[in-house]
């Protein structure tokens, strides 16, 4: 389809194991966000991308948590050494420009489960 | 600071009207979002208000009062597929994101 599509959809890793989520954001869309969200609660910001620049990084919970968007399309989310408060639902959005009133479109999460 | 909240969990009954409440103190505010968020699938987009007032849309209505910082969604004529999460998000215009409430979960009864 032309919806946010997100890889792996499911994810068991290791206590210690790197794991690597990919987005691809709709064709065209310019602003790119990746979401945490744990069991029962609303989605958590961590970063967000306009073509391939990191403007905010700020909901990054810790330096293990690393993203990017090269080409100013695909983006990557990597968790080095994971641990298991990392298990949740990582959700890639989209729009197609920054700015209010312009919808953001979500992927159907890629879900983490740390054993 | 940054703070946004809704009831954690609602009861209606299929045919009847719900409202669910949000209130939030986030800055640089520029728009009150509302999703719908079935279990295991992806948040889909309701509706969008940056003005005071009641923007309908088929069944769903969303209204905001910026001067009380408060939004509701109004969902009419329920029907059993309306059991979801339903998110209150608001735009911050100082990043270009929105910061979500932690949803309220809505069981529609027969």
């Amino acid at each position: 389809g032309a919806g946010v599509s997100q890889s792996p959809r499911y994810k068991v890793a290791k206590r210690g194991q790197d794991v690597a989520l990919r987005c691809d954001p709709i064709s065209g869309h310019v602003s790119l966000f990746w979401y945490q969200q744990a069991l029962g609660q609303g989605p958590e910001f961590l970063t967000y991308f306009q073509n391939e620049a990191q403007l905010d990084k700020s909901g990054l919970p810790s330096d293990r948590f690393f993203a990017e968007r090269p080409e100013g399309s695909v983006s990557t989310l990597k968790i080095q050494r994971t641990q298991q408060e990392d298990s949740a639902v990582y959700l890639c959005a989209s729009s197609l420009v920054q700015g209010a009133g312009n919808t953001i479109y979500f992927g159907e999460g890629s879900w983490l489960t740390v054993v | 600071g940054q703070n946004i909240d809704q009831p954690t969990e609602m009861t209606a009954t299929e045919g009847a009207i719900v409202q669910i409440n949000c209130t939030y103190q986030t800055s640089g505010f520029n728009g009150l979002f509302w999703y719908q968020q079935h279990a295991g699938e992806a948040p889909t987009f309701l509706s969008y208000n940056v003005l005071d007032g009641l923007e309908e849309k088929g069944r769903f209505s969303s209204f905001l009062s910026r001067s009380k910082g408060y939004s509701y969604l109004l969902l009419k004529e329920l029907q059993m597929k309306d059991s979801a999460s339903y998110l209150c998000a608001s735009f911050n215009n100082q990043g270009g994101k929105l910061i979500f409430g932690q949803g309220t979960e809505l069981s529609v009864k027969p």
